[in-house]
């Protein structure tokens, strides 16, 4: 198993650019989140989805879209993307199984995007 | 409002020491609680979560936590520290029930050989 693959690993957008951050795992789970890491801010839920077609908004979602129509797949999409959306951003995936978010997230390696 | 805290930003301990890393939250209710660790350059690993039951919940790498609900508190703790422990830790906390995952805002660990 690949475990959660991101893509790009970096990218360089201008002020208002549009981008999808890609996001695949193949672990067969339900749940599927996008997190942003910041300096001395940890990592902040923006979007997360509890399986295909179901999505819903985390702590900073604003700027953000998202859609599940499988699976195996997540993007997260920046309309028109804002000096403030340089971060590091990482996808990650887990199988709830009902438990309603006790298990274990697995992480994919990140994509840092600068925008300027 | 609901939060989660970690008061050090940065710690260093020497080789062979004894760690503590603490973390706090800030709920109506007992939350589920995790911690994870995240090398440089790496996407994060989970070290440890507890859900219910025994206080003292053991991990990967030799790592442990106790969960204090007096305290509302989930400290994370390693008898001997090794140079690879050198790393980023992260205490995470999710409301049962619900899946949003609230992070804490991490403590940089440095070991001193």
């Amino acid at each position: 198993n690949a475990g959660v693959t991101q893509t790009p690993k970096f990218q360089v957008l201008k002020t208002g650019q549009s981008m999808t951050l890609q996001c695949a795992q193949d672990m067969n789970h339900e749940y599927m989140s996008w997190y942003r890491q910041d300096p001395g801010m940890g990592l902040r839920l923006i979007h997360y989805s509890v399986g295909a077609g179901i999505t819903d908004q985390g702590e900073v979602p604003n700027g953000y879209n998202v859609s599940r129509s499988t699976t195996e797949d997540f993007p997260l999409r920046l309309l028109s993307a804002a000096p403030s959306q340089t971060s590091v951003y990482f996808c990650a995936s887990s199988s709830p199984r009902g438990s309603g978010g006790a298990e274990t997230q697995y992480f994919g390696p990140g994509t840092r995007l600068l925008v300027l | 409002a609901q939060s989660v805290t970690q008061p050090d930003i940065h710690i260093t301990v020497s080789e062979g020491a004894s760690l503590e890393l603490r973390c706090n939250y800030s709920y109506g209710a007992t939350p589920y609680l995790f911690w994870y660790v995240q090398s440089p350059g790496q996407g994060l690993q989970l070290l440890l979560k507890y859900f219910s039951g025994d206080t003292l919940v053991q991990g990967i790498k030799g790592f442990e936590a106790e969960f204090k609900r007096s305290q509302s508190s989930f400290n994370l703790r390693k008898p001997s520290v090794h140079w690879s422990d050198a790393a980023e830790y992260f205490c995470a906390v999710v409301l049962r029930g619900t899946y949003k995952y609230i992070f804490g805002t991490g403590t940089r660990l440095k070991v001193l050989a």
